[in-house]
């Protein structure tokens, strides 16, 4: 089974903090993606990785940065924390650029910025 | 106007209910289509993929009309552990773009 292990399942940071969200993933894949999820919001992509050092932004990306330095690493981070960044974060990695194929999802943290 | 739009919930149905699922996307250029389902506090998994030719898996239906750009689940039969939301997802260019997802509670 493919696991997309991210560090933290619940967090909780001070406004102005920098903040690492580390996401790993076991399988080889090539592509890998930062998610938020928000009530009323639904998901919306961050920021994305084709490849190693490669790094696409994707609908929301302000207040974010991203590094890929392995391949079986993404980590999302929020150079100054604010509490309008208080959200759920999901880590997904998948095998393919185009085709068929879903993403596999870690499990999430939740972020608590006060 | 959203890249995928899907029906507003929530659903309240008995078990043993037939419920359908409706989405809209807006980019014909899409490339492939799934419906995923998400527990509470859980993350998305998928469900299925859903093809032209539209495709079963057990008491799960999913059929998708490209010329409408739009895509359908349906469940027969439902048991309380369909009780989540389900999301609408269309693949463009490598990146899923998601539904708000639509809540679905099965009754005793």
């Amino acid at each position: 089974d493919v696991k997309v292990t991210q560090s933290s399942r619940y967090l909780v940071k001070r406004t102005g903090e920098k903040v690492f969200l580390e996401c790993v993933q076991d399988m080889d894949h090539e592509n890998m993606f930062w998610y938020r999820q928000d009530p009323g919001l639904g998901l919306r992509l961050i920021y994305f990785s084709y490849d190693v050092k490669m790094k696409e932004k994707g609908d929301i990306p302000e207040g974010y940065s991203v590094s890929r330095e392995k391949k079986e690493r993404f980590s999302l981070i929020l150079e100054s924390a604010s509490t309008n960044q208080t959200s759920m974060y999901l880590c997904a990695s998948s095998s393919s650029t185009g085709g068929g194929y879903g993403y596999t999802f870690g499990s999430g943290t939740r972020l608590t910025v006060v | 106007r959203k890249e995928v739009e899907q029906d507003p919930g929530p659903f309240n149905v008995p078990e043993g209910a037939t419920v359908a699922f409706n989405c809209t996307y807006s980019n014909s250029a899409s490339q492939s289509f799934f419906w995923y389902r998400q527990d509470c506090r859980k993350e998305p998994k998928l469900l299925m993929s859903v093809y032209s030719s539209g495709n079963e898996d057990g008491r799960f239906t999913a059929q998708l009309n490209r010329a409408s750009q739009y895509i359908s689940l349906l469940i027969r039969d439902s048991k309380l552990s369909d009780s989540a939301t389900y999301l609408c997802v269309v693949n463009q260019g490598g990146k899923l773009i998601f539904g708000q997802g639509t809540e679905l509670s099965v009754k005793p």
